[in-house]
C-alpha cells in the first residue's frame, strides 16, 4: 500500500540518542495511529489521534512522545530508549468511526 | 478488554493446497479486519468484514458476528502467500482502536 508512508524504514540508535519517526498519509483520513510490534507478540496500539487530538495513549512510557501537527502527518519522538524498545513501529490511518485502517510499511528500530 | 485468538498459530502448506484460518473474539465487535504481513514486515489489508462474506481472488473471508468468529479461506495457495495473517477487531467501546490477535504464521512450500 502506498497511501501511508513511513520514514525512515530502518533506524539504529543508542540509548542516549533522540530521534523521530515520521508518518504521512495521502488518503484524506482524519485518524492516525502508532502501533508497536515486538518479536512474537501481537501488535500493540500505542497512540491514537482523531481529528488531530490524542484520544488514547494506552499507558506508553514517556520516552515515546507523539505529535500530530495536522491530519496528514504523525510523528513519534524518541529519547533515552531501552533495548526492549527495539521493534517494528507501524503507523496507520483511517476515517474516524470504525472504518478500515491502512498501514504504512513500518520503521524497524534497533536500540544498541 | 476484548480478547482475540487466532488458530492455528503455525501452518505449513504445500503449494496448491487450501486452508482455513480462524479468528475468535470475546465480545461484540463493530469492525473486523484481516491483514497479511509479508516477510518484509509490510502489513497489507485483506478484508474489512464486520459481518458476512467477501471474496477477493483466491482469498475469501466470512464473519459470523453473532457467534464471534471469522474465517479466512486461502485456496490454491502460492509461495507468495507465506507470512503472518492477523485479524483485528474493534469493539463498540473502543473508538477506532483495533485489538490484534496473535496471528497465524503460514509457510507455503513449493
Amino acid at each position: 500500500e502506498t497511501g501511508v508512508t513511513q520514514t525512515p524504514r530502518h533506524l539504529v540508535m543508542g540509548m542516549t540518542n533522540k530521534k523521530s519517526l515520521k508518518c504521512e498519509q495521502h488518503l484524506g483520513h482524519n485518524a492516525m495511529y502508532w502501533y508497536k510490534q515486538s518479536a512474537k507478540k501481537p501488535l500493540e496500539l500505542m497512540f491514537v489521534y482523531s481529528l488531530e487530538e490524542r484520544v488514547e495513549n494506552n499507558s506508553v512510557p514517556s520516552r515515546f512522545s507523539p505529535e500530530c501537527p495536522n491530519s496528514s502527518h504523525l510523528f513519534l519522538h524518541l529519547h533515552t530508549l531501552q533495548p526492549e524498545d527495539s521493534a517494528l513501529y507501524l503507523c496507520a490511518s483511517s476515517q474516524a468511526g470504525g472504518q478500515p485502517q491502512h498501514f504504512g510499511d513500518g520503521t524497524r528500530l534497533s536500540i544498541l | 478488554g476484548i480478547q482475540v485468538e487466532q488458530s492455528p498459530p503455525d501452518l505449513i502448506l504445500q503449494e496448491g493446497a487450501n486452508s482455513t484460518l480462524r479468528c475468535n473474539f470475546s465480545d461484540s465487535v463493530n469492525n473486523l479486519q484481516w491483514f497479511h504481513q509479508n516477510p518484509w514486515g509490510q502489513l497489507i489489508n485483506l478484508f474489512y468484514i464486520p459481518s458476512g462474506t467477501k471474496q477477493n481472488g483466491r482469498l475469501s473471508a466470512t464473519t459470523v458476528a453473532t457467534e464471534r468468529y471469522s474465517l479466512l479461506y486461502i485456496s490454491s495457495s502460492q509461495t507468495t502467500d507465506s507470512g503472518v495473517y492477523f485479524c483485528a477487531v474493534e469493539d463498540w467501546d473502543a473508538g477506532n482502536m483495533l485489538t490484534f490477535g496473535g496471528g497465524t504464521r503460514l509457510m507455503v512450500k513449493p
